[in-house]
């Protein structure tokens, strides 16, 4: 019983390059949310999906970033330009209804050199 | 906006022994949850806890337990007969839905 998977694990990009980072959710769960590890910092929250749709980006920063959950494959946060202050631990969590239990993948860690 | 304080950034505890690491947080609602998590070198965020505001009872698994202080909010958790595989950082979460709202985390170090 996999649980979430998150690929790659380690990213590294060129300044204004763009960075695709993946999420398949575990078997079951339609519900998606990325958060974001800064050094030394907590998760934030960056956005909240279902299937198609996207329920709540509230916390991703308003240009360059952009996700998706497609009705086939897997959940996609995408990092146009990306600059330096981008490093990050980038983390995905699904869960089986909206406020149920999310259980978290093990991070894409994102290097902007 | 919910914010979530752990005021201790690391901390450690000698193999076999207990620890207990504070949390607050600030809501105004009456309902929400509680967890902790901890975050090994491999950064896996793992569950390790979690509380339902509105029971009074403190939540328990294993050696881990919480001290619950709702009119305080306050959430410690205390890790009782320390491993050194309890290593880690620990962050305290708080949610009334499902955006999760963390702490800046703690630190454990376990000595031998």
């Amino acid at each position: 019983n996999a649980g979430v998977m998150q690929n790659p694990r380690h990213l590294v990009r060129r300044r204004g390059q763009e960075a695709r980072l993946r999420c398949s959710p575990m078997k079951g769960h339609s519900h998606v949310y990325w958060y974001r590890q800064l050094p030394e910092e907590g998760l934030k929250f960056m956005v909240y999906l279902q299937k198609e749709n996207i329920i709540d980006e509230s916390g991703m920063p308003k240009e360059r970033f952009s996700a998706e959950f497609p009705k086939e494959g897997p959940s996609i946060l995408r990092i146009q330009q990306v600059v330096r202050g981008d490093s990050a631990a980038y983390f995905c969590a699904s869960s089986v209804i909206r406020d149920a239990e999310q259980f978290f993948g093990p991070g894409t860690r994102l290097t902007v050199l | 906006a919910q914010t979530v304080t752990q005021s201790q950034p690391e901390m450690s505890v000698q193999e076999a022994e207990t620890v207990t690491l504070s949390c607050t947080y600030d809501t105004s609602e009456s309902d929400y949850y509680l967890f902790w998590y901890k975050q090994p070198p491999s950064r896996q965020m793992i569950l390790v806890i979690r509380q339902e505001a509105y029971k009074q009872q403190n939540a328990t698994e294993n050696r881990f337990s919480v001290n619950f202080q709702k009119a305080a909010k306050s959430f410690s958790l205390k890790i009782s007969d320390s491993q050194l595989g309890d290593a880690a950082m620990y962050f305290c979460a708080e949610t009334m839905s499902y955006q999760l709202t963390f702490g800046k985390g703690t630190k454990l170090s376990v000595i031998p």
